[in-house]
C-alpha cells in the first residue's frame, strides 16, 4: 500500500456520461497530480494541484476538471465521455511542489462504452 | 524542454542473464531522471532516481541506472533477470530547473515492455 488511495478502482460508464473519481493523498504531502494512461498516447500528466491551488497544467482537455479540497483530498471530474476516454487514470501524490517523495496511487480503469 | 526516449519497446532476455533497457533524454537544465516500473494490472513503483548527486544510481531489486551527460543517456540495467522482473519499465524526466520551484510533472517515456524467458 503506497498510501495513496485511488476510489473507485474500475469504472464502466457510457458515452456522454460524468464521472468523478477520487484521490486521498499520503498523509502529509500538500500536492496531487493526475496522470492518464492510454493505449494510444502514453502516461501523460494532466494536473498538479499544491495545497488546494492549481500549480501546473498538462494535456488536460477541456471536459476534464479538477480540484483539491482543504483536506487535501482531490477529485477528478470527466464530463461528456467518449470513448477515446477510457484509460487508467493515477493519482500522485508528493510533500511538497516538486518531485521529492512522489508516491502512486494504483489508479481507477475508466471504460467508457 | 524535457523529453525522454525509450529506444527499445520490447526487450527479450533469458531467466539470469543482463538486463538493459535503454533511456535518452533532453533537458535544458540538469535533470531530475527516474525508472518506474508496471507490473501488470498494477500500479508505479519507483525503481530508482537520479537528482544530480553520484552518477550511478542504486535501485530495489538490483536493478542500477547510470546518468551520462556527455551521451544524454539513463540507462537502466541489471546483472542478472529474473522471471518476477517482466514488467513494462518508464524512464521518466521531471520538469523544471534544479534547485528552483519544480512543479513536480513528470514526463513519461513511451515504455520498454521487459520479458524475460525460463
Amino acid at each position: 500500500d503506497s498510501g495513496v488511495t485511488q476510489t473507485p478502482k474500475h469504472l464502466i460508464t457510457a458515452t456522454g456520461q460524468r464521472v468523478t473519481l477520487r484521490c486521498s493523498p499520503r498523509s502529509g504531502d500538500l500536492s496531487v497530480y493526475w496522470y492518464q494512461q492510454s493505449l494510444d498516447q502514453g502516461l501523460q500528466f494532466l494536473i498538479q494541484y499544491y495545497n488546494g491551488e492549481e500549480r501546473a497544467k498538462g494535456n488536460i482537455l477541456e471536459r476534464f476538471s479538477a480540484q483539491q479540497f482543504p483536506d487535501l483530498h482531490s477529485e477528478l471530474n470527466l464530463s461528456s465521455l467518449e470513448l477515446g476516454d477510457s484509460a487508467l487514470y493515477f493519482c500522485a501524490s508528493s510533500p511538497g511542489e516538486g518531485n521529492y517523495g512522489y508516491t502512486f496511487g494504483s489508479g481507477t480503469r475508466l471504460t467508457v462504452v | 524542454a524535457q523529453s525522454v526516449t525509450q529506444l527499445d519497446s520490447h526487450v527479450s532476455v533469458s531467466e539470469g542473464t543482463p538486463v538493459l533497457l535503454r533511456c535518452n533524454y533532453s533537458s535544458s537544465y540538469s535533470p531530475s531522471l527516474f525508472w518506474y516500473v508496471q507490473h501488470p494490472n498494477k500500479g508505479l513503483q519507483l525503481l530508482l532516481k537520479y537528482t544530480s548527486a553520484a552518477t550511478l544510481v542504486k535501485g530495489i531489486n538490483g536493478f542500477e541506472a547510470e546518468f551520462k551527460k556527455s551521451e544524454t543517456s539513463f540507462h537502466l540495467t541489471k546483472p542478472s533477470a529474473h522471471m518476477s522482473d517482466a514488467a513494462e519499465y518508464f524512464c521518466v524526466v521531471s520538469v523544471g530547473a534544479q534547485g528552483s520551484s519544480n512543479t513536480g510533472k513528470l514526463i513519461f517515456g513511451q515504455g520498454t515492455t521487459l520479458q524475460v524467458k525460463p
